[in-house]
């Protein structure tokens, strides 16, 4: 059973446009979540996370968006640039747990020059 | 913020051999986590490693398969032990906060 659920394994967009990244869950435990990017051959780093107590989160070009009752999170890039091409990785944690993390199975973003 | 070092960055090994994956912290962190990547998969936390006590794993992965070492609250190491070609994924180590997690480079296994 997939707790946290990315529909579209990939994504592509014009330089410049925005780039609608969707993630869905199913546990209402989680409070917190967090978005990651990975190039190839590299481990995942940090983008922007999210609180369950708030349902927007804003840092320069990146913006995450929480709707808690849908269990819906999106990730809003503008403008999208080439270097933003990665897969994108959703994740979520519960205090509970002690701040495992569990992983969306990714999607790729493309952005094209 | 934690910067993770992990080695060897890849490794193509026989089948039923072993591999110890390292993991070095460049600060003192009471908990860090072991991923697995499979081709095509999402991250799946392979077990939870404490320095003092046994490692805590999640369902599907079980000790003598993957054992883990936390002798000190910088360091651990992963061992992917009698391996298949169903092994073959990146291993990832992890460290988290209350606030985000921070990753080690990754290992990528090749099991032929």
């Amino acid at each position: 059973d997939q707790q946290v659920k990315q529909n579209s394994p990939s994504l592509s967009v014009q330089e410049g446009r925005i780039s609608i990244l969707n993630c869905d869950y199913t546990n209402s435990m989680f409070d917190y979540f967090l978005w990651y990017k990975k190039y190839p051959a590299e481990g995942p780093t940090f983008l922007i996370s999210i609180s369950s107590i708030k349902d927007k989160n804003e840092d320069g070009r990146f913006t995450v968006f929480l709707n808690k009752s849908a269990k819906h999170l999106s990730l809003h890039i503008v403008p999208s640039q080439p270097g933003d091409s990665a897969v994108y990785f959703c994740a979520a944690s519960d205090r509970g747990s002690n701040y495992k993390l569990t992983f969306g199975k990714g999607t790729l973003l493309t952005v094209n020059p | 913020s934690a910067v993770i070092s992990q080695k060897p960055s890849r490794d193509i090994c026989q089948r039923g051999t072993s591999l110890t994956i390292q993991c070095q912290v460049d600060s003192q962190v009471t908990m860090m986590f072991w991923y697995r990547q499979q081709p095509g998969q999402s991250l799946t936390l392979i077990a939870t490693a404490n320095q003092g006590s046994e490692a805590t794993y999640e369902s599907g992965f079980v000790i003598d398969k993957f054992p883990i070492s936390r002798p000190n609250l910088t360091f651990s190491t992963l061992t992917v032990s009698n391996m298949s070609p169903e092994d073959s994924s990146i291993y990832l180590c992890s460290v988290s906060t209350a606030t985000e997690a921070f990753f080690g480079q990754g290992t990528r296994l090749t099991v032929v």
